[in-house]
């Protein structure tokens, strides 16, 4: 079974630019999640989608937001890019909303110029 | 709200030796608890988890690790070290219904001949 997998592998954007970053679930997984990986704060959770609906959401700003679609694909979206938007962006999928085990993409090397 | 705490930012042993990771964490509600393994420039591997039952969970790769409430510790081991096994570890904890993983700020194993 393929795995979780994120596209584009790697974006160049300079500051004000928008992004918006997709991501495919394992077949059969309906639960999205996203996480920012950066050098200095780690890991850290962005947000969850289930049945096309936020579920959750960690502590980032409103320019960050995302969606889900009726096949369980996903995507985020950053407007108005910051220096500090660069990171890493990890998806990852669950079977279901409370299956807490969640499976990673490569991710989505995002640089801000 | 819960945390992880991951000792020692690098981890350094011979080919061969033992490896031991440190992970405690910090839980009002009792935890699932995972352990990823990231190589440069991919993103996280499942290692191992625990949800409930036995306290000694096997991985992939030979690694283990022992859910210790009295200690709020879960430990990675591993017998044998491998120039395989150089890459970063992190700990990530979740609670109750949501899927959503705090983790730790890694560890980053180097394994020398």
């Amino acid at each position: 079974k393929a795995g979780v997998t994120q596209t584009p592998r790697y974006l160049i954007k300079t500051r004000g630019q928008q992004v918006t970053l997709s991501c495919s679930p394992i077949s059969g997984h309906r639960s999205v999640s996203w996480y920012q990986q950066t050098p200095g704060q780690g890991l850290q959770f962005l947000f969850e989608y289930f049945s096309e609906t936020q579920r959750n959401k960690g502590n980032f700003p409103g320019r960050f937001s995302g969606r889900q679609f009726s096949n369980s694909r996903s995507e985020m979206n950053v407007s108005t890019l910051e220096l500090g938007d660069s990171a890493l962006y990890l998806c990852a999928s669950s079977l279901e909303l409370a299956s807490n085990t969640q499976y990673f993409g490569p991710g989505t090397r995002l640089t801000v110029l | 709200a819960q945390s992880v705490t991951q000792l020692g930012s690098h981890v350094s042993v011979s080919e061969g030796a033992l490896v031991l990771l440190r992970c405690n964490y910090s839980s009002s509600v009792p935890p699932y608890l995972f352990w990823y393994v990231q190589y440069p420039n991919q993103g996280l591997q499942l290692l191992l988890k625990y949800t409930t039952g036995a306290t000694l969970v096997k991985g992939i790769n030979g690694f283990e690790a022992e859910f210790k409430k009295s200690e709020t510790s879960f430990h990675l081991t591993k017998p044998s070290a491998h120039m395989s096994d150089a890459a970063e570890y992190f700990c990530a904890v979740s609670v109750g219904t949501a899927s959503k993983l705090t983790f730790g700020t890694g560890t980053r194993l180097q394994v020398t001949l």
